[in-house]
This record gives structure tokens, C-alpha cells and sequence, in this order.
């Protein structure tokens, strides 16, 4: 089964509108985390944010936000007053523990988003 | 430089060859993982290691080896190429399972 589950493919956000990026997950830990990453047309990976499933409040770093609902499961990422250069693949991701007890980190299939002037 | 590196940034090989793809970090980070990258797919989780010694099984380990004798570097081997193997392989790593991954910049990798 998905561990993280992003059901868009493909977005388009005007310039300067905001844009939510969907993201589901699938746990039976307490303690998990969630991030996102965005990934440009030249290919390196940036982290972007990071909410942990103890954090009371949602987690922001700049324009971005991540809608952290815990009980539907849900991580979405809110990126406020696009701008051209957030036009890149966005990929969910979720820190879990092993049956061992070690971390394991699995991403979802990712949200194409292109903002258009 | 400090960072995480990969080598070789594109590496085209024949079906049924052997090829290892390299990984290094100079942050000693614990915890080191590969993933590939497919359109459609996302990244997908090949293997990871919590310390040198210790490794698991991700998502998609058929067909791959790694080791990891030192904390700095964590190989992945391909020991008999596939075609389905072609694709875009990441490295990453983090401190003790804490804070974010950080990646290489990936390898390119043709199976013809």
C-alpha cells in the first residue's frame, strides 16, 4: 500500500495567487514526520519543510506552509504569493520507524506545479 | 568540500553488466539512503542504513547490493544490469534520523 499518497499530477497557479499541494499518508506510529521537498527543471532536491506529528502548530518557513491535519491524515503545502521560480516538481515525504526501530524515509510520486505570469 | 557526493553523475552500461554506484558524505551522518527516481514513480526507497554495519531493505531492493563498511560512504551495486534499472538514482543522508535528508545530485544511469 502508499505510504503517501499526492493525487495531482500536474498544477497551475497563477503568479502571486497562493497554491495548496495535496498530500495524504498512511501510519500506524505515533511518532512520525513529514516533509517536503522541491525539485527544479536542473534536478537537485531542496527541502523545504518539516512538521514533526508531536508539533502542536503547523509548521511555516517563509511562504510556505504546511496544513498539518493530523486525524484525516493529511500534510498539504501551502505555498503563498507564487512566484516563477516555484514552478518545479514537489514531493511529499514521511519519516517513519522500522520494526527495528530505524528510520525510514518514503516520498510520494510528486506534484508538477507550474505558475503562470 | 563538505557535502554529500555521487559518482558518476551519468554512467550508460550494458545489459547484464555489474555496475556500483558511489556515495560519500563528509558530515558523518548516521543514516544513509538510495533512492530511484521514475517519471510517475516518484522517488522510491532502495535501500538505507542507520550505521555503518546496518542495513534494510526499502521499497524496491530487487536487483541492487549495497554495502557499508564506513559511516562516509555507502555503494550501491547493480549486479546485473536490467533495462528497468535505468533511471535517476539519489543518495541522501541525515543525522541520527533527525532533520532533513540531504541529497546528491543524483546519477544518471542508462541501461542499454
Amino acid at each position: 500500500a502508499q505510504k503517501i499518497t499526492q493525487t495531482q499530477p500536474g498544477m497551475f497557479v497563477q503568479e502571486k495567487e497562493a497554491v495548496t499541494l495535496d498530500c495524504t499518508y498512511d501510519t500506524s506510529d505515533q511518532s512520525y514526520g513529514l516533509f517536503w521537498y522541491k525539485q527544479p527543471s536542473s534536478g537537485e532536491m531542496i527541502f523545504l519543510i518539516y512538521q514533526g506529528s508531536y508539533d502542536e502548530q503547523n509548521a511555516t518557513e517563509g511562504r510556505y506552509s504546511l496544513n498539518f491535519q493530523k486525524a484525516r491524515k493529511s500534510a498539504n503545502l501551502v505555498i503563498s504569493a507564487s512566484q516563477l521560480g516555484d514552478s518545479a516538481m514537489y514531493f511529499c515525504a514521511m519519516r517513519e520507524l522500522d520494526s527495528g526501530g530505524y528510520q525510514k524515509v518514503t516520498f510520494g510520486t510528486g506534484t508538477k506545479l507550474q505558475v503562470i505570469p | 568540500d563538505a557535502g554529500i557526493t555521487q559518482s558518476p553523475r551519468y554512467k550508460i552500461t550494458e545489459t547484464g553488466r555489474q555496475v556500483t554506484l558511489m556515495c560519500h558524505q563528509t558530515w558523518s551522518h548516521s543514516y544513509m539512503f538510495w533512492y530511484r527516481q521514475d517519471l510517475g514513480h516518484g522517488l522510491r526507497l532502495i535501500y538505507y542504513s542507520a550505521a555503518a554495519d546496518i542495513t534494510d531493505k526499502g521499497e524496491v531492493p530487487d536487483g541492487y547490493v549495497v554495502s557499508r563498511s564506513k559511516t562516509e560512504n555507502f555503494p550501491l551495486t547493480l549486479e546485473s544490469a536490467t533495462r528497468s534499472q535505468t533511471s535517476v538514482y539519489f543518495c541522501a543522508s541525515n543525522d541520527r534520523g533527525r532533520g532533513p535528508l540531504h541529497f546528491g545530485n543524483g546519477t544518471r544511469l542508462t541501461v542499454t
